[in-house]
Order: C-alpha cells, then structure tokens, then sequence
C-alpha cells in the first residue's frame, strides 16, 4: 500500500502544552484521514481532509493537509490526560482501501 | 446505531492450531474490512468486502488465512495453521460504500500464539 511517514514517533507532553504530529507522503495525496487510537481501544475515525491547504479544527485540535497535498499535520493546544493515545493518518491506496501510518503515541504528564 | 461486533474478544492458541474470529459491522455498511495489528504498528489491511464479494484480498496470506462474508452481512476470518508471528489484534472494520474513508472499527480480536 502506499506509504506515509509519522513523526515523532511518540511524543511525551506536560498536561497543558501544546504539540504537533506530522504524516508524510513522498507522493501527492487525493485526501488523508486522521484516526485515534485510545491505549486498549480500537481506531476511531476523526476527520478527512481533501484541499488542497484545508485546515479543520475540532475544539483543541487542528488538522491541516500541505498545500501540495503530500503532508498533514495534527495541532494539539493545552494537552490533556484524554488526549491520550495513538494518532494514526491514513491515506488511500487502490479502491477504497485506507493504509495507515505507523501513529504518534502520545503520553501525558500531569 | 449499535457499533461493530467482533468476537471473541480474546484467544490464546498454540501454533499449528486453527482459529476463526467472527464480525457483525454496522447495519447498511456494504463494505468491510478485516486488519491485522502487531503491537506499536498500524492496522494493516488483510481483506476487503463489498457485499458478499472480495473487492481485495491481495495481503491476505493465502496458504493459511481464509476469509467469507456470507449473505452480505457477517464475516467470518480463519487462520489456519496458526504461527507464532500470527499474534495480532484483528480488527473489522465496516463503511458505507460512499464515504468508505470514514470506517468504524469493532472492539478487536486479541490472538496470543503460542
């Protein structure tokens, strides 16, 4: 499938700063997906994003796709202990078909 | 609208045995999906139902798993014999066909091959 890079990895914040996570295509993307992963849980579908420069906010988080629609990335202001878990993006492959990346896992100090 | 179904939730098997984890996706989503997760990876697609055919199953390991979706509704995934890199969450995951993107996830299938 196709191929996407997240960074960092995982991510460590202090409850109440502010993060970014990043999802990388080496080729242009017709639209990318952002799913979350609670510790013990099953992915659950957060946003798509398909323009090229769109940004879509849901309360503390801002999703935005790069203007070449070859990245995304996932803004978190004042981090809290349920924002806890992995962020995956997924991106289309073939018909219908998602392939997702490898997440962000994501822990918070109080 | 009730969630995805998946069971069992758990199983724990020794190699070589065989296992069948079965899914109920979300009433009217034509299209489902089974994925296999390995701990610290992301799901990764093994199979893929539109109705009652297989639209792909092309990283399905073949010699060994073996997936049907009878009536267009229930699916059923076994692998048979089991490997000890088999150890997985199997995920199934349903979408209506037009916004097929936006796929909900059941609760999952912790396998334990030992």
């Amino acid at each position: 499938g196709q191929q996407v890079m997240q960074i960092p990895q995982y991510q460590h914040v202090q409850e109440g700063e502010d993060f970014t996570t990043y999802c990388n295509s080496s080729t242009t993307l017709s639209n990318i997906q952002w799913y979350k992963q609670r510790p013990g849980g099953h992915p659950v579908f957060l946003i798509q994003l398909v323009k090229s420069g769109e940004v879509k906010k849901q309360k503390r988080l801002t999703f935005q796709f790069g203007e070449a629609k070859k990245n995304s990335s996932l803004h978190i202001t004042a981090t809290q202990t349920t924002d806890v878990g992995t962020y995956f993006c997924a991106v289309p492959f073939g018909d219908y078909k998602l392939s997702f990346g490898a997440g962000t896992t994501v822990t918070v100090r109080a | 609208e009730a969630g995805v179904a998946q069971s069992p939730r758990y199983k724990i098997i020794e190699k070589r045995q065989s296992v069948a984890f079965w899914c109920n996706p979300i009433s009217g989503h034509a299209t489902l999906y089974w994925y296999q997760q390995i701990l610290g990876q992301g799901p990764k697609l093994l199979i893929q139902f539109q109705n009652n055919g297989v639209v792909d199953d092309s990283q399905l390991p073949k010699d060994r798993f073996s997936a049907e979706r009878l009536k267009g509704v229930d699916s059923t995934l076994k692998i048979q014999p089991a490997k000890l890199e088999d150890s997985a969450v199997y995920l199934c995951a349903s979408s209506r066909r037009d916004r097929w993107n936006e796929q909900y996830f059941g609760p999952g299938t912790r396998l334990t091959v030992t």
